[in-house]
């Protein structure tokens, strides 16, 4: 069945420090995904997508993400975090059995100062 | 150019009633999708409208319900209202449906139900 685990629920980083932010997929084609970005009180915002190529993908806000077929995986980076990057992120697989996407369970990124 | 708007942002309602939200779609865009978020399920699909049809469902029950209107805009209706169904509602827009992904979502209704 298609899934997406997203194994870290908090993740506490100092600001400036650099952020990985772990996603793995279950699929039996090539996958289609996204990372989406939800800021407290507000609707969700797509970081950046992939579809097929390049496996790194460039997204807004200095976020990357890269897509690791041999290890399920898709995880965002960025170099260096910043105190508004606090929010909840979600790894998500266009691949549901009614067309529609799959959202991990998120992963709420705390940033200290 | 607007975003998706939904409306009403709040409500509280008591079991058995009934609600409606409604969802304002990104102008040119014809399909609405609508995910109910609560924070032991996450972000579940519910349903898919394009071009006033809709396309796909989720794994609801019959009392949840939509439809898109002509001019895109959309409502899901809840009847029957439990206490389970207290959650945040997001609607989210996008020009050709969600299978490219790239969808624009609303802040969301939140619901409680009493």
């Amino acid at each position: 069945a298609q899934s997406v685990t997203q194994p870290d629920i908090h993740i506490t980083v100092s600001e400036g420090a650099s952020l990985e932010l772990r996603c793995n997929y279950s699929y039996g084609a090539t996958p289609y995904l996204f990372w989406y970005v939800q800021s407290p009180g507000q609707g969700l915002q797509l970081l950046l997508k992939y579809f097929s190529g390049d496996t790194l993908v460039q997204g807004i806000k200095g976020f990357e993400a890269e897509f690791k077929r041999s290890q399920s995986s898709f995880n965002l980076r960025k170099p260096s975090v910043h105190w508004s990057d606090a929010a909840e992120y979600f790894c998500v697989l266009n691949g549901g059995s009614q067309g529609n996407l799959i959202f991990g369970k998120g992963t709420k990124l705390s940033v200290k100062p | 150019k607007a975003g998706v708007t939904q409306t009403p942002r709040y409500l509280i309602k008591t079991r058995g009633q009934q609600v409606t939200l409604s969802c304002s779609p990104i102008s040119g865009h014809r399909s609405v999708s609508w995910y109910q978020q609560t924070p032991g399920q996450g972000l579940q699909f519910l349903f898919e409208y394009f071009s006033e049809t809709q396309r796909n469902k989720g794994n609801f029950p019959g009392r949840f319900s939509g439809r898109q209107f002509s001019n895109s805009r959309s409502e899901m209706n809840v009847s029957t209202l439990e206490l389970g169904d207290s959650a945040l509602y997001l609607c989210a827009s996008s020009l050709e449906g969600q299978r490219d992904g790239e969808l624009f979502f609303g802040e969301g209704s939140r619901l409680t139900v009493l």
